[in-house]
């Protein structure tokens, strides 16, 4: 059974460029959020994806944007990066009943750097 | 706001200490979960305290919740140098549907 995935493992890229980052959940799992966090930091909530929608969004900025694909998979994409924007990103899956906030899965992340 | 935060913000001790670290949140929960993260690595979910429960043991692990004074306390027994990590609370909400981390407590147990 695999757990969370997530690629790609290290990036490199320079302000202003675009960056898509990718999430496979956990088998059986429906919903997938995408977290930043900054070093030394906690993670820190950027969406939640879940029926293909976004139903949760945190305090980022319309740059970040998102997708999730009819198998559960996500996308995490970044426009015009900033050099504020490199941290560790990270994707957790969980099964989402009724709202309510279940155990996360999370993946080993993305670590975005930008130059 | 939902958001734990973690108490002490660091901790070192000895191999075979107790660690206790403790988290504090502001508004009703209807669990509250605590994570272990291994440096620059994903979250590890170690246990799920649900708000009608006061006390939950997993392993070495024992979670307390107090609901009235909106507190909760993560206890690991006999420590090992594999325990140094950093150590997050995330209280958990019907009304958002979403997790929101605090800084966390560092621990670092030296052999």
């Amino acid at each position: 059974d695999a757990g969370v995935t997530q690629s790609p493992t290290h990036l490199i890229k320079t302000r202003g460029q675009q960056v898509t980052l990718r999430c496979s959940p956990k088998s059986g799992h429906d919903t997938v959020s995408w977290y930043q966090q900054a070093l030394g930091q906690g993670p820190q909530f950027i969406f939640q994806y879940y029926e293909e929608e976004e139903r949760q969004r945190g305090n980022f900025p319309d740059r970040f944007s998102g997708h999730q694909f009819p198998n559960y998979s996500s996308e995490l994409n970044v426009n015009a990066l900033l050099l504020g924007d490199s941290a560790l990103y990270l994707c957790a899956s969980s099964l989402g009943v009724g709202g309510l906030v279940n155990e996360q899965f999370f993946g080993p992340g993305t670590r975005l750097t930008v130059l | 706001s939902q958001q734990g935060e973690e108490d002490p913000q660091a901790l070192s001790i000895q191999e075979g200490e107790n660690a206790t670290m403790n988290c504090s949140y502001k508004t009703s929960i209807n669990n509250l979960q605590w994570y272990r993260q291994n440096s620059g690595r994903g979250l590890v979910h170690l246990i799920l305290i649900r708000s009608n429960e006061r006390e939950k043991h997993s392993g070495r692990l024992r979670v307390t919740l107090d609901t009235s004074k909106k507190s909760s306390s993560l206890l690991i027994t006999a420590s090992r140098a594999a325990d140094t990590a950093s150590y997050f609370c995330a209280p958990g909400s019907s009304n958002t549907g979403k997790l929101i981390f605090g800084q966390g407590t560092t621990l670092q147990v030296k052999p």
